[in-house]
């Protein structure tokens, strides 16, 4: 099953807005990562937050970690066209000597000119 | 400017062939992954490598092995493709330091079909 769950898995939004992304997962984790992937290209890995760490902000990104409720938001502020893309959260927990890096089913964000 | 290459954008295979997909890195990166990614179901974990020679298997590896002969490459192979193997396939890598997580550089990604 997956571990990481994206809400809303689609999103549409006016240019300029904020558009805020949450990640639900089952288990402990070790730290959470974020990551865009245009349509039909690679993943591009955007913010890495430690599960000691309760906040985290790269330019217009700013990410949250609550693991009490295990969940993180993934907030975009002042949205462009560009940002249109899907978005997925990643888990890292430890497993048998390495570390399981699982993917949720990613937010599609449209952010309208 | 760093990256993932893989060698196919778009490949169709016919039922039953034997298809490699390859994957060549040039950050000097210790661990390679292969994902597939289906709509719907996200991103699944087909095969991994921490090391050159080394192979461990991931969520659903099936149908696929791997090899990983050098560092910078790390190959996908469907033995007998099927038609329940089309999908997007991307490999990834990232850095392996004890007591670190680093993120994953991702290639652009194969689009498989198979007839």
């Amino acid at each position: 099953s997956q571990q990481g769950e994206e809400d809303p898995q689609a999103l549409s939004i006016q240019e300029g807005e904020n558009a805020t992304m949450n990640c639900s997962y089952k288990t402990s984790i070790n730290n959470l990562q974020w990551y865009r992937q245009n349509s039909g290209r690679g993943l591009v890995h955007l913010i890495l937050i430690r599960s000691n760490e309760r906040e985290k902000h790269s330019g217009r990104l700013r990410v949250t970690l609550d693991t009490s409720k295990k969940s993180s938001s993934l907030l975009i502020t002042a949205s462009r066209a560009a940002d249109t893309a899907s978005y997925f959260c990643a888990t890292v927990a430890r497993g048998r000597g390495y570390q399981k890096v699982t993917f949720g089913t990613g937010t599609k964000l449209q952010v309208i000119p | 400017d760093v990256k993932v290459t893989q060698s196919s954008r778009y490949l169709v295979k016919r039922t039953g062939e034997k298809v490699f997909l390859e994957c060549v890195q040039d950050m000097d990166h210790e661990n390679m992954f292969w994902y597939r990614q289906d709509p719907g179901l996200g991103l699944r974990l087909i095969y991994f490598s921490y090391d050159v020679k080394m192979k461990e298997k991931g969520d659903i590896p099936e149908g696929y092995s791997v090899s990983r002969e050098k560092k910078e490459r790390f190959s996908l192979i469907l033995e007998s493709a099927s038609t329940n193997q089309t999908s997007m396939y991307l490999c990834a890598s990232s850095f392996r330091r004890a007591g670190y997580t680093y993120g994953y550089t991702f290639g652009s990604g194969t689009r498989l079909t198979v007839v």
